[in-house]
């Protein structure tokens, strides 16, 4: 059964920092590309990070790019966001999805649970 | 940047009745590699994550209900729920992965009439 977990989440003030992670189980981690998405509060879904199984490159949304960074480390099957600077406006519900089979295409197949960061003052 | 549009907004459906939703992506996404439309179909419950229901327009994942299904190609899809049980309760997200960044529709909120 596949099973991702996320944890790190928290309150935090503008402009400080938070890393993010998400242990996955039940799948052969380094096979697979991996994203973040959020929704904030009431609202709806946003994409805010991918990067490939190999972690060639990555990949982030404007909304986040230069603040965000994504890592993995396939050898313990974990997942990372470090997100600094961080904005009222970051202040959502943070999943981690795997990515579906065909590579380069991010459909997510499987979601954890999420882990809540709030920005506030 | 792709965009995707949903409608309607909510709908309140009777327990037996048919649910449809709709969702318009901004261009085709419409793979040339594979002639199959990047788009998937979304179903969230409160306080849960999303789970996926239906890849590639119209392909049911495994253990889904045959109640849903999915249409469309090119910019234009459909979600149907062919007889709503109090459990599709739920908020519902079209979304295309034809490229990055992959983008969501804005939701679909369907309630029981």
């Amino acid at each position: 059964e596949v099973q991702l977990l996320e944890s790190g989440g928290g309150l935090v003030q503008p402009g400080g920092s938070l890393r993010l992670s998400c242990v996955a189980s039940g799948f052969t981690f380094s096979n697979y590309a991996m994203s973040w998405v959020r929704q904030a509060p009431g609202k709806g879904l946003e994409w805010v990070s991918g990067i490939p199984s190999s972690a060639y490159r990555t990949y982030y949304a404007d909304s986040v790019k230069g603040r965000f960074t994504i890592s993995r480390d396939n050898s313990k099957n974990m997942l990372f966001l470090q997100m600094n600077s961080l904005r009222v406006e970051d202040t959502a519900v943070y999943y981690c999805a795997k990515e579906g089979a065909v590579a380069g295409l991010p459909l997510f197949d499987y979601w954890g649970r999420g882990t809540l960061v709030t920005v506030s003052s | 940047d792709i965009v995707m549009t949903q409608s309607p907004d909510s709908l309140a459906v009777s327990l037996g009745e048919r649910a449809t939703i709709n969702c318009r992506s901004s261009q085709s996404v419409l793979s040339r590699s594979n002639n199959k439309n990047s788009l998937a179909w979304y179903q969230q419950k409160p306080g849960q994550p999303p789970k996926l229901l239906i890849s590639w327009a119209s392909t049911r994942e495994s253990g889904v209900p045959d109640r849903f299904s999915g249409s469309g190609s090119g910019t234009d899809f459909t979600l149907t729920i062919s007889s709503l049980q109090a459990d599709d309760v739920a908020v519902y997200y079209c979304h295309h992965y034809y490229n990055t960044p992959p983008i969501f529709g804005p939701g679909t909120k369907v309630d029981i009439k």
